[in-house]
């Protein structure tokens, strides 16, 4: 079953604009991570956060983690055409399994 | 590094027909998932190994499915007999630590391979 549930489902913005992913999830997780996946790629690691962490940065982005609501966001600061990718949290259950959400499906228009 | 190399790219079959699809991890890490990705199911974990150890295949959909690992640098998904619903994406990952909540470090995954069924 799916973990995380990823917020909105796809998103159209322009280059340069914000783009901001909500994930929220069920269960007490260990870490939360945001991996992203391009059209007919596998999926590329973006930022990991730990349960005990608020908010990380890497680069563009920035990813919140608020365990009282069970849910994350993941921002990507003054967007490229080139983050035009699909965008996925995974949540770790137990010591080594991560389970994926249903991912965001971003467009950054030129 | 290569990456995680997964083969083939793209498997077209008869259902009915056995389908293999292989692995070869990054070197030197311990933990290796087979992922299954459709449009209606999203990413599925299906089994993973650590030192080349099944240690949970919860997620294999049926016994038509099975994955062994016999060394470290591969590893096998098979399905047998094959079935129009097992059309979807197999991505195969691996990690050295599995994820743990001490690692700054996620799984890399293949480019995976496209299984279409008819």
């Amino acid at each position: 079953s799916q973990q995380g549930e990823e917020d909105p489902q796809a998103l159209s913005i322009q280059e340069g604009e914000n783009a901001t992913m909500n994930c929220s999830y069920k269960t007490s997780i260990n870490n939360l991570q945001w991996y992203r996946q391009n059209s007919g790629r596998g999926l590329v690691h973006l930022i990991l956060i730990r349960s005990n962490e608020r908010e990380k940065h890497s680069g563009r982005l920035r990813v919140t983690l608020d365990t009282s609501k069970k849910s994350s966001s993941l921002l990507i600061t003054a967007s490229r055409a080139a983050d035009t990718a699909s965008y996925f949290c995974a949540t770790l259950r137990g010591t080594y399994k991560y389970i994926f959400g249903t991912g965001t499906r971003l467009k950054v228009l030129a | 590094d290569a990456g995680v190399i997964q083969s083939p790219r793209h498997e077209v079959t008869e259902m009915g027909q056995e389908v293999t699809l292989r692995c070869k991890p990054i070197s030197g890490h311990d933990y290796l998932f087979w992922y299954r990705q459709t449009m209606m199911r999203g990413l599925e974990l299906l089994i993973y190994f650590n030192n080349n150890v099944p240690i949970d295949d919860s997620g294999m959909p049926e016994d038509r499915f099975s994955a062994k690992m016999p060394n470290a640098s591969f590893s096998t998904l098979k399905i047998q007999p094959s079935e129009p619903r097992d059309s979807a994406v197999y991505f195969c990952a691996s990690s050295s630590t599995g994820g743990h909540n001490t690692s700054n470090y996620g799984y890399t995954f293949g480019s995976g391979t496209r299984l279409t069924v008819v």
